[in-house]
Parts: structure tokens; C-alpha cells; sequence
């Protein structure tokens, strides 16, 4: 059964670089799946960040392309998410997902997220 | 980017009634369209995928039909653990988009 467990600071400040790890068990990030991040401002719908193969290859939501970085460390089966120049508007909680292989662009399995909250 | 629309916002329901949720696209997405289930606190359950495929687990009064634009989410008897929001996705194109969720409450 694979598992996704999301980690990092749950409070940064305005203007300051958000970064999250999500760390993948029972399986590996080096199988024929992308990974994805998704968010959930609190109270409000899902918005899709991003995407990562393990080799490396990414897909940015457009909305948020230029302060979005997604990469993978094969060796410790983990995915990051960095997001840079944060607002308000960027409190969240923020899941990892796997997209499955037979229908990539789905989310099969997520982590229970981690609320995020920009505020000084 | 597509756009998906759901309605309705919030459906008020007793259990062992059929619940039917909608949701348009903005341009067709041909059959490439999901529905998940969230409930408060947790991450969100993929039910359906491909318009009316079930994913695992998931049980036979979930029912998805559909396709191009207008797609549809069935809850042929509700149970108590029903109680939920539900929302579409689509992966027809990136990036992949969410509707604004559907609130099934008692």
C-alpha cells in the first residue's frame, strides 16, 4: 500500500519561500508514475500545483509557473515543492498525490496534507 | 485552462435517497473526467475516474456517466458516510482542473 506523508514549517512569512517534502512508502518514486502537488486554501475548492517524473521531467500549473519549483531525490524516495514570494493567498493545506499510470492526470493516492499559513 | 462548473453548490438529502451531482466543462474533455469525495479533515478519495469507472474499493451506488462537456455523478442510495463534498477533475489537458465542489449534506 503506498503512503505519502507531507512535512515542513507550517508558518512562513510574507514574502518569504514556502518549502514541503513529501516522502513516499510502500512503493517507489522511481516507478512509472507522476507525482503531483495540489492545494486547498481553507474553506475553498483544489488547485493543482504541479508535477514531477523521476527523471526529473515537470508540469506547471501556469497560474503559478514562475514561483513553483518541483523536484524529486530518488534516492530518499522523497518529491519537494518550493514556492517563492508567498502572500496571503497562499495559506493552504498542500497534499502530494500519485497519479497512476493508466491514467496519469488522476490522483490515486494522496498524503493528509499539511496546512501551510503565510502570516507574519 | 478548462473550467469546471458544478452544481449544485450544496444538496440537502436523507439517507437512502438518490443524490445526482453535475458538472460542465468549459470545452469538451472527451471521457477524462474524475470524481472525488472529501470529507472534513481528510484528503480527497478518487471514486470515479474516466467519466464512469470506479476505482478501488469504491462501491457500486457510486456511478459516473458522461462525456465531451456535461458529465454526472450518481449516488443511487445514500448512506451516512455519504455525507461529503464532492468534486470533478479533468486531465484532458494540462493544467489539470477542479470544479468547486458540490456540498451533499443531511
Amino acid at each position: 500500500q503506498v503512503q505519502l506523508q507531507e512535512s515542513g514549517p507550517g508558518l512562513v512569512k510574507p514574502s518569504g519561500t514556502l518549502s514541503l517534502t513529501c516522502t513516499v512508502s510502500g512503493g517507489s518514486i522511481s516507478s512509472s508514475n507522476w507525482w503531483s502537488w495540489v492545494r486547498q486554501p481553507p474553506g475553498k475548492g483544489l488547485e493543482w500545483i504541479g508535477e514531477i517524473y523521476h527523471s526529473g521531467a515537470t508540469n506547471y500549473n501556469p497560474s503559478l509557473k514562475s514561483r513553483v519549483t518541483i523536484s524529486v531525490d530518488r534516492s530518499k524516495n522523497q518529491l519537494s515543492l518550493k514556492v517563492t514570494s508567498v502572500t496571503a493567498a497562499d495559506t493552504a493545506v498542500y497534499y502530494c498525490a500519485r497519479e497512476p499510470v493508466d491514467f496519469v492526470g488522476n490522483f490515486d493516492y494522496w498524503g493528509q496534507g499539511t496546512l501551510v499559513t503565510v502570516s507574519s | 485552462e478548462i473550467v469546471l462548473t458544478q452544481s449544485p453548490a450544496t444538496l440537502s438529502l436523507s439517507p437512502g435517497e438518490r443524490a445526482t451531482v453535475s458538472c460542465t466543462a468549459s470545452q469538451s474533455v472527451s471521457g477524462f473526467l474524475a470524481w472525488y469525495q472529501q470529507k472534513p479533515g481528510q484528503a480527497p478519495r478518487l471514486l470515479i475516474y474516466d467519466a464512469s469507472n470506479r476505482a478501488t474499493g469504491i462501491p457500486a451506488r457510486f456511478s459516473g456517466s458522461g462525456s465531451g462537456t456535461d458529465f454526472t455523478l450518481t449516488i443511487s442510495s445514500l448512506e451516512p458516510e455519504d455525507f461529503a463534498v464532492y468534486f470533478c477533475q479533468q486531465r484532458a489537458g494540462w493544467p489539470w482542473t477542479f470544479g468547486q465542489g458540490t456540498k451533499v449534506e443531511i
